[in-house]
Order: C-alpha cells, then structure tokens, then sequence
C-alpha cells in the first residue's frame, strides 16, 4: 500500500508548545501534503512540499521533507487549542491520485 | 469546504436499502474524487473522474458501489444493497485547475446503515 503513516496516533500538548508530527510513507512522490480534519468532516489544506523541496513554512506550520527516508514532519509551533484536530499527510505519486495516512489525533489543552 | 457540497449532510437508512450521496463542486475544477472514512480511519480513496476520461474505479470496494459524473459537474456516488460495513463519512473533494495539486474537501455525508 502507498498509504502513509502517522506518528503518533494521538497527541496532547498544552497551549503555548509545539507540536510534532510525523509522516512516512512507502514510494516515490511527487509531492506530499498536510490536511487537517475537524470534527470528522470535510478536510482541509494545509500545506504542500514537493520533492525536491527539503523544508516549508507556512505562518506557525513547519513541514520538513526527507525523501531519502521516505519521511515528512509538521511542526506547528506556539499551539492554540483551536488547533485541536486531526491532521492526515497525503502523498501524490502519479498526476492525480493521493494517498492518505491514518491521522493523528492533536488535543491543545488550554 | 469552499467550493464543494454535499447532500445529504446525513443519511441512515436500513440494511439492503438503495442510497445516492450527491457532490455538487464548483465549475472549473479539473478532477473528482470520491472519498471514503471509517470511524477514526484515515481516507480510502474510491474514484475519481478527470475530463472525459473513463472514470478510475480501482478504489470501488464492490459491485454495489458506482459513481457518475453528470455534465462534467455533479456527482453521484450509489450503494446498493447497502450493508452495516458501508456505515462511513463519505468525502467529495476537487481539483480545481490551474495546475494546482491540492485538493478541496466538501463537508461529507454521514451514512449510517442500521
């Protein structure tokens, strides 16, 4: 399966930290994605990194990309509790399809 | 999402019953997809459609499962004879042109299948 993994499954962190969490997947890509889930529903996105990227920024998100370990890291800094969600990585192999992780579970506890 | 809904927002119906979940995208958008979530799952992709193409069906789990596109815009995802396993957040995204790869997710349908 192309399918990514999350790691961890679940994480809570009080407000004000940093939150890390990491993706590793299986094949090649052609770029890796974060989404982000609130409440079950509809997916949103979040950032993009290509692979001949190495790192991204995006406001607090951080996302690191390391194709020769088949990994990729989102780091959300100075976390709020609105950012209490489950974040999914994704990756795109071919020109259209993307495979998502299992997710994991963020709580910031105010 | 923007851009992208979905009907019904929620859907229970009985063992064995028929059902079609619609996905209403903007205009514009490149390609389809169809999306499936089990409880606390990540996504399994089921279809998705681009341009006139013949649709990609390789994430279809069943026969009972098929999906149209009508006019290049609305789509229909179908289940018939629907069992308890198929009890899912069904998920539409886009890709919206312009060269852009990510992918913009409607709000889902919640079926629940008693």
């Amino acid at each position: 399966s192309q399918q990514g993994e999350e790691d961890p499954q679940a994480l809570s962190i009080q407000e004000g930290e940093n939150a890390t969490m990491n993706c590793s997947y299986k094949t090649s890509i052609n770029n890796l994605q974060w989404y982000r889930q609130n409440s079950g529903r509809g997916l949103v996105h979040l950032i993009l990194i290509r692979s001949n990227e190495r790192e991204k920024h995006s406001g607090r998100l951080r996302v690191t990309l390391d194709t020769s370990k088949k990994s990729s890291s989102l780091l959300i800094t100075a976390s709020r509790a609105a950012d209490t969600a489950s974040y999914f990585c994704a990756t795109q192999t071919g020109a259209n399809n993307l495979f998502f992780g299992t997710g994991t579970r963020l709580t910031v506890i105010p | 999402g923007a851009g992208v809904s979905q009907s019904p927002s929620n859907k229970v119906t009985e063992k064995g019953k028929d059902v079609e979940l619609r996905c209403d995208p903007i205009s514009g958008h490149t390609a389809l997809y169809w999306y499936r979530q089990s409880l606390g799952q990540g996504l399994e992709f089921l279809i998705y459609f681009q341009g006139n193409s013949a649709p990609d069906k390789s994430g279809l789990p069943s026969d009972r499962f098929s999906a149209e596109r009508t006019g290049g815009s609305v789509s229909t995802l179908t289940i018939q004879r629907t069992q308890q396993e198929d009890s899912a957040v069904y998920l539409c995204a886009i890709k919206p042109g312009g060269g852009y790869n990510e992918q913009f997710f409607g709000p889902g349908t919640r079926l629940t299948v008693l």
